[in-house]
Protein backbone atom coordinates (compact mmCIF):
# COMPACT_ATOMS: atom_id res chain seq x y z
CA UNK A 1 0.00 0.00 0.00
CA UNK A 2 1.10 3.40 -0.54
CA UNK A 3 0.27 5.09 2.75
CA UNK A 4 -1.98 7.53 1.55
CA UNK A 5 -5.07 7.76 3.17
CA UNK A 6 -8.30 9.54 2.09
CA UNK A 7 -11.86 10.10 4.20
CA UNK A 8 -14.42 9.67 3.60
CA UNK A 9 -14.59 6.93 1.21
CA UNK A 10 -17.76 7.83 -0.57
CA UNK A 11 -20.06 11.06 0.56
CA UNK A 12 -24.10 11.85 -1.44
CA UNK A 13 -24.40 15.43 -1.23
CA UNK A 14 -27.26 17.65 -3.19
CA UNK A 15 -26.57 20.38 -5.30
CA UNK A 16 -25.84 23.68 -3.72
CA UNK A 17 -24.14 21.97 -0.94
CA UNK A 18 -20.18 22.63 0.00
CA UNK A 19 -17.80 19.13 0.77
CA UNK A 20 -14.59 19.08 3.03
CA UNK A 21 -12.50 15.91 1.67
CA UNK A 22 -9.60 15.26 3.84
CA UNK A 23 -5.96 13.35 2.45
CA UNK A 24 -2.77 12.02 4.73
CA UNK A 25 0.09 12.19 2.68
CA UNK A 26 2.24 9.06 2.83
CA UNK A 27 5.05 9.62 5.52
CA UNK A 28 8.07 12.32 4.53
CA UNK A 29 6.11 13.61 1.08
CA UNK A 30 5.87 17.06 1.68
CA UNK A 31 3.44 17.64 -1.70
CA UNK A 32 -0.05 16.62 -2.09
CA UNK A 33 -1.60 16.84 -5.20
CA UNK A 34 -5.87 16.32 -5.78
CA UNK A 35 -7.49 14.91 -9.09
CA UNK A 36 -10.86 14.50 -10.34
CA UNK A 37 -11.99 11.21 -12.12
CA UNK A 38 -14.60 11.37 -14.05
CA UNK A 39 -16.59 7.88 -15.19
CA UNK A 40 -14.76 6.48 -18.10
CA UNK A 41 -11.75 9.32 -17.85
CA UNK A 42 -8.57 9.82 -16.71
CA UNK A 43 -8.13 11.83 -13.51
CA UNK A 44 -8.01 15.33 -13.94
CA UNK A 45 -5.51 17.36 -12.13
CA UNK A 46 -6.90 20.18 -9.90
CA UNK A 47 -4.06 21.55 -8.04
CA UNK A 48 -1.16 20.88 -5.78
CA UNK A 49 0.51 21.84 -2.49
CA UNK A 50 3.68 21.79 -1.84
CA UNK A 51 4.53 23.01 1.75
CA UNK A 52 0.96 24.51 2.82
CA UNK A 53 1.31 26.98 -0.97
CA UNK A 54 -0.46 26.27 -4.26
CA UNK A 55 1.94 25.14 -6.44
CA UNK A 56 -0.21 24.55 -9.25
CA UNK A 57 -3.61 24.42 -10.53
CA UNK A 58 -5.52 22.97 -13.43
CA UNK A 59 -8.47 24.15 -15.54
CA UNK A 60 -10.86 23.94 -12.44
CA UNK A 61 -13.08 26.97 -10.96
CA UNK A 62 -12.59 28.84 -7.65
CA UNK A 63 -14.91 27.09 -6.35
CA UNK A 64 -12.61 24.18 -5.97
CA UNK A 65 -10.08 25.21 -3.56
CA UNK A 66 -7.51 23.38 -1.08
CA UNK A 67 -5.14 24.28 2.13
CA UNK A 68 -1.87 21.91 3.31
CA UNK A 69 -1.13 21.81 6.70
CA UNK A 70 2.01 21.67 8.33
CA UNK A 71 2.08 17.86 8.68
CA UNK A 72 1.53 17.92 5.12
CA UNK A 73 -1.92 16.16 4.68
CA UNK A 74 -4.17 18.30 2.84
CA UNK A 75 -8.25 18.99 2.41
CA UNK A 76 -9.93 20.00 -0.93
CA UNK A 77 -13.15 21.59 -0.42
CA UNK A 78 -15.70 21.97 -3.37
CA UNK A 79 -18.34 25.13 -2.77
CA UNK A 80 -22.08 24.95 -4.26
CA UNK A 81 -21.83 21.52 -5.62
CA UNK A 82 -22.97 20.67 -9.10
CA UNK A 83 -24.07 17.24 -10.73
CA UNK A 84 -20.94 17.32 -12.95
CA UNK A 85 -18.82 17.78 -9.58
CA UNK A 86 -20.06 13.53 -9.11
CA UNK A 87 -16.58 11.53 -9.72
CA UNK A 88 -14.01 9.86 -7.65
CA UNK A 89 -11.37 12.73 -6.24
CA UNK A 90 -8.10 11.60 -5.91
CA UNK A 91 -4.84 12.80 -4.03
CA UNK A 92 -1.40 11.73 -4.35
CA UNK A 93 1.24 12.48 -2.69
CA UNK A 94 5.06 12.80 -4.04
CA UNK A 95 8.53 13.79 -2.92
CA UNK A 96 10.32 14.17 -5.94
CA UNK A 97 8.43 13.10 -9.34
CA UNK A 98 6.79 9.98 -8.88
CA UNK A 99 3.14 10.82 -7.34
CA UNK A 100 1.25 7.93 -5.33
CA UNK A 101 -2.72 7.92 -4.95
CA UNK A 102 -4.92 7.15 -2.42
CA UNK A 103 -7.66 4.96 -2.66
CA UNK A 104 -9.95 7.84 -3.37
CA UNK A 105 -13.38 9.58 -2.17
CA UNK A 106 -16.64 8.70 -4.44
CA UNK A 107 -18.97 11.73 -4.25
CA UNK A 108 -22.05 11.71 -5.38
CA UNK A 109 -24.01 14.87 -6.33
CA UNK A 110 -27.75 14.48 -6.57
CA UNK B 1 -5.84 18.36 -29.00
CA UNK B 2 -5.86 16.05 -25.96
CA UNK B 3 -2.37 16.14 -24.08
CA UNK B 4 -2.65 12.23 -23.84
CA UNK B 5 -4.37 10.00 -25.98
CA UNK B 6 -4.82 6.74 -25.87
CA UNK B 7 -6.70 3.48 -28.11
CA UNK B 8 -9.48 2.93 -25.17
CA UNK B 9 -9.64 -0.80 -26.24
CA UNK B 10 -10.71 -3.31 -25.25
CA UNK B 11 -7.85 -5.73 -25.68
CA UNK B 12 -9.44 -8.96 -24.97
CA UNK B 13 -6.55 -11.03 -25.19
CA UNK B 14 -5.92 -15.08 -23.54
CA UNK B 15 -3.73 -15.89 -20.74
CA UNK B 16 0.09 -15.97 -22.03
CA UNK B 17 -0.69 -14.04 -24.91
CA UNK B 18 1.74 -10.50 -25.86
CA UNK B 19 -0.25 -7.39 -25.89
CA UNK B 20 0.78 -3.98 -26.57
CA UNK B 21 -0.86 -0.87 -26.81
CA UNK B 22 0.20 2.66 -27.65
CA UNK B 23 -0.26 6.36 -25.98
CA UNK B 24 0.47 9.82 -27.79
CA UNK B 25 1.70 13.25 -26.35
CA UNK B 26 1.07 16.53 -27.33
CA UNK B 27 3.60 18.68 -25.73
CA UNK B 28 7.03 17.78 -26.74
CA UNK B 29 8.49 19.22 -23.45
CA UNK B 30 7.25 16.87 -21.69
CA UNK B 31 10.01 15.09 -18.95
CA UNK B 32 8.76 12.15 -17.61
CA UNK B 33 6.45 9.97 -18.64
CA UNK B 34 4.50 6.73 -16.69
CA UNK B 35 2.55 3.50 -16.99
CA UNK B 36 -0.36 3.27 -13.64
CA UNK B 37 -2.52 0.60 -13.55
CA UNK B 38 -6.23 1.28 -12.64
CA UNK B 39 -8.74 -1.71 -11.15
CA UNK B 40 -12.24 -1.40 -11.32
CA UNK B 41 -13.49 1.63 -8.57
CA UNK B 42 -9.64 1.82 -7.52
CA UNK B 43 -6.73 4.21 -7.24
CA UNK B 44 -4.34 4.25 -9.58
CA UNK B 45 -1.52 2.35 -8.72
CA UNK B 46 2.32 3.53 -10.62
CA UNK B 47 2.91 0.28 -12.31
CA UNK B 48 6.51 1.57 -14.45
CA UNK B 49 8.60 4.47 -15.11
CA UNK B 50 9.43 4.77 -19.10
CA UNK B 51 12.72 6.10 -19.55
CA UNK B 52 14.26 7.20 -22.89
CA UNK B 53 16.12 3.88 -23.26
CA UNK B 54 13.57 1.36 -22.69
CA UNK B 55 12.91 -0.41 -19.71
CA UNK B 56 11.53 -3.60 -18.49
CA UNK B 57 10.48 -5.09 -15.43
CA UNK B 58 9.37 -8.74 -15.32
CA UNK B 59 6.85 -9.39 -18.24
CA UNK B 60 5.96 -5.36 -18.74
CA UNK B 61 8.17 -3.79 -21.13
CA UNK B 62 7.95 0.08 -21.81
CA UNK B 63 9.61 2.46 -24.62
CA UNK B 64 9.60 5.88 -25.36
CA UNK B 65 10.07 7.36 -28.95
CA UNK B 66 10.48 11.70 -27.48
CA UNK B 67 10.74 11.97 -31.72
CA UNK B 68 7.34 11.05 -32.47
CA UNK B 69 5.96 11.35 -28.90
CA UNK B 70 4.55 7.83 -27.80
CA UNK B 71 5.55 5.78 -25.58
CA UNK B 72 4.43 2.15 -25.50
CA UNK B 73 3.55 -0.59 -23.24
CA UNK B 74 3.95 -4.62 -23.77
CA UNK B 75 3.21 -7.22 -21.48
CA UNK B 76 4.29 -10.60 -22.35
CA UNK B 77 2.16 -13.46 -20.85
CA UNK B 78 -0.60 -12.25 -19.59
CA UNK B 79 -2.06 -13.25 -16.67
CA UNK B 80 -5.72 -13.13 -15.82
CA UNK B 81 -4.58 -10.93 -13.13
CA UNK B 82 -3.30 -8.36 -15.73
CA UNK B 83 -6.67 -7.69 -16.61
CA UNK B 84 -7.52 -3.78 -15.36
CA UNK B 85 -7.30 -0.07 -17.38
CA UNK B 86 -3.77 1.09 -18.13
CA UNK B 87 -3.47 4.74 -17.92
CA UNK B 88 -0.62 6.94 -19.50
CA UNK B 89 0.54 9.32 -17.78
CA UNK B 90 2.93 12.43 -19.18
CA UNK B 91 4.80 14.46 -16.31
CA UNK B 92 4.55 18.39 -18.14
CA UNK B 93 6.09 19.87 -15.39
CA UNK B 94 6.93 19.96 -12.02
CA UNK B 95 3.70 19.89 -10.47
CA UNK B 96 1.22 18.27 -12.97
CA UNK B 97 0.22 15.03 -14.54
CA UNK B 98 -1.68 14.68 -17.17
CA UNK B 99 -3.46 11.36 -17.86
CA UNK B 100 -5.20 9.59 -21.00
CA UNK B 101 -8.28 8.10 -20.41
CA UNK B 102 -7.09 4.56 -20.18
CA UNK B 103 -6.50 1.43 -22.09
CA UNK B 104 -8.89 -1.44 -20.90
CA UNK B 105 -6.93 -5.18 -20.85
CA UNK B 106 -9.03 -8.02 -20.32
CA UNK B 107 -7.13 -11.71 -19.95
CA UNK B 108 -9.10 -14.65 -20.21
CA UNK B 109 -8.75 -18.26 -19.01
Amino acid sequence: ETGVTQSPTHLIKTRGQQVTLRCSSQSGHNTVSWYQQALGQGPQFIFQYYREEENGRGNFPPRFSGLQFPNYSSELNVNALELDDSALYLCASSSVDTQYFGPGTRLTVL
Amino acid sequence: RKEVEQDPGPFNVPEGATVAFNCTYSNSASQSFFWYRQDCRKEPKLLMSVYSSGNEDGRFTAQLNRASQYISLLIRDSKLSDSATYLCVVNLNDYKLSFGAGTTVTVRA
